[in-house]
């Protein structure tokens, strides 16, 4: 299986403030990486696919970027809607693991 | 718009089988996607279950492929699982979603709300 391991687990940050959240594959995945944001008592909403494409809806200052086994989601200018959770998951092949997610806070 | 619904008990004693239905609508469960079932105990991380394509292939997870059957009937556009031998571990918020074809650029886009499964005699 291909383990997904985000880094930091928890960060405390600002309304405006730029973060970043990584998530290194076990192995090469090529781009097949996407990131979902959770909020408590929601299901998790997809925001990048492929690495770096940004799904539909999802305001611009999310991006998502690296290829290989190392990538990065940034959010620029954090509003207050996007403390949440955050996970990354690999669809390079079965089973699709998920990161252990990245709790972005007050 | 595409909307899925999970449905089921939401009590289920240890040792016995659950079993959940999702209902697709507003796109046709015969396509390219496959329909996925991921699961999240209280207060901890996601875990893919397994997925099933509309000729009925599947991929289980391995920590869970001796417990866990998915299945699909196209022409009522409903897919399930069901997972035996249960206990207090399993007890978790379960949803069903739409992924993308193995190695497709694309993410699971569409979710249903989740329904919340406990394990407890």
């Amino acid at each position: 299986d291909i383990q997904l391991t985000q880094s930091p687990s928890s960060l405390s940050a600002s309304v405006g403030d730029r973060v970043s959240i990584t998530c290194r594959a076990s192995q090469d995945i090529n781009t097949f990486l996407n990131w979902y944001q959770q909020k408590p008592g929601k299901a998790p909403k997809l925001l990048i696919f492929g690495a770096f494409g940004l799904q539909s809806g999802v305001p611009s200052r999310f991006s998502g970027s690296g290829s290989g086994t190392d990538f990065t989601l940034t959010i620029n200018s954090l509003q207050p809607e996007d403390f949440a959770t955050y996970y990354c998951q690999q669809t390079s092949s079965a089973p699709r693991t998920f990161g252990q997610g990245s709790t972005v806070e007050i | 718009q595409v909307q899925l619904q999970e449905s089921g008990p939401g009590l289920v004693k240890p040792s016995e089988t659950l079993s959940l239905t999702c209902a697709v609508s507003g796109a046709p469960i015969i396509s390219s996607d496959w329909w996925t079932w991921v699961r999240q105990p209280p207060g901890k991380g996601l875990e893919w279950i397994g997925e099933i394509y509309h000729s009925g292939n599947t991929n289980y997870n391995p920590s869970l492929k001796s417990r866990v059957t998915i299945s699909i009937d196209t022409s009522k556009s409903q897919f399930f699982l069901k997972l035996s031998s249960l206990t207090a571990a399993d007890t978790a918020i379960y949803y069903c979603a739409r992924g993308p074809p193995p190695r497709a650029a694309a993410g699971f886009d569409y979710w249903g709300q989740g329904t919340l499964v406990t394990v407890s005699s």
